[in-house]
């Protein structure tokens, strides 16, 4: 069966500092979506990106955010100053359809200390 | 925008008893409806969704019931199993968004 594949799985990086997460949608997929999970909670709606652009984003995707998609298959979203409230599970996610097959990969978890 | 209730937060059940896990939403819009499964460190997994145009839809030991009208939807899992047990999260997404908004989840614990 097709994955999401994301790298790193596990992600420590000083409060400041610049991350890159990286992910390798489906290839078949047109929609690609990041969304993050902090410890014991809901997961939380980050982007969503079709045709090279962003189509929407959620009021926790700040201009310390930023997406990607550099080449025909990776994925990428940026946190240009982490904080420590960025500490967090984020899972990238695609679909082929806006509302089919959205399956999620396994997750970098990022600690900002 | 979509905001999606669910409950209960914990659920505990004895092997072979069924489980109920309500969600509502507020959107009218929304039109789609996933349920995922998620174990402890791993990444969600969907494991049945519904539309808007169907009332209930099964697959096996597991279905899942929509009313429009109400704007709620609910998974039901029969015969209940030891790996049953895991963090199960409702959906909505549909009409003119992108995203899915989920509910803070139901930690089920499925006791031998």
């Amino acid at each position: 069966e097709p994955e999401v594949t994301q790298t790193p799985s596990h992600q420590v990086t000083q409060m400041g500092q610049e991350v890159i997460l990286r992910c390798v949608p489906i290839s078949n997929h047109l929609y690609f979506y990041w969304y993050r999970q902090i410890l014991g909670q809901k997961v939380e709606f980050l982007v969503s990106f079709y045709n090279n652009e962003i189509s929407e984003k959620s009021e926790i995707f700040d201009d310390q955010f930023s997406v990607e998609r550099p080449d025909g298959s990776n994925f990428t979203l940026k946190i240009r100053s982490t904080k420590l409230e960025d500490s967090a599970m984020y899972f990238c996610a695609s679909s082929v359809n806006r509302w089919d097959g959205y399956t999620f990969g396994s997750g970098t978890r990022l600690t900002v200390v | 925008g979509e905001n999606v209730e669910q409950h209960p937060s914990t659920l505990s059940v004895q092997e072979g008893d069924s489980a109920v896990i309500k969600c509502t939403y507020s959107d009218s819009a929304s039109n789609y409806f996933p349920w995922y499964k998620q174990e402890l460190g791993k990444r969600p997994q969907l494991i049945i969704d519904i539309r808007s145009n169907v009332g209930e839809k099964k697959d096996q030991r597991i279905a899942v019931t929509l009313n429009k009208t109400a704007k709620h939807f609910s998974l039901h899992i029969t015969e209940t199993q030891p790996e049953d047990s895991a963090v199960y999260f409702c959906a909505a997404g549909g009409g003119s968004n992108y995203k899915l908004t989920f509910g803070k989840g139901t930690l089920l614990t499925v006791n031998p």
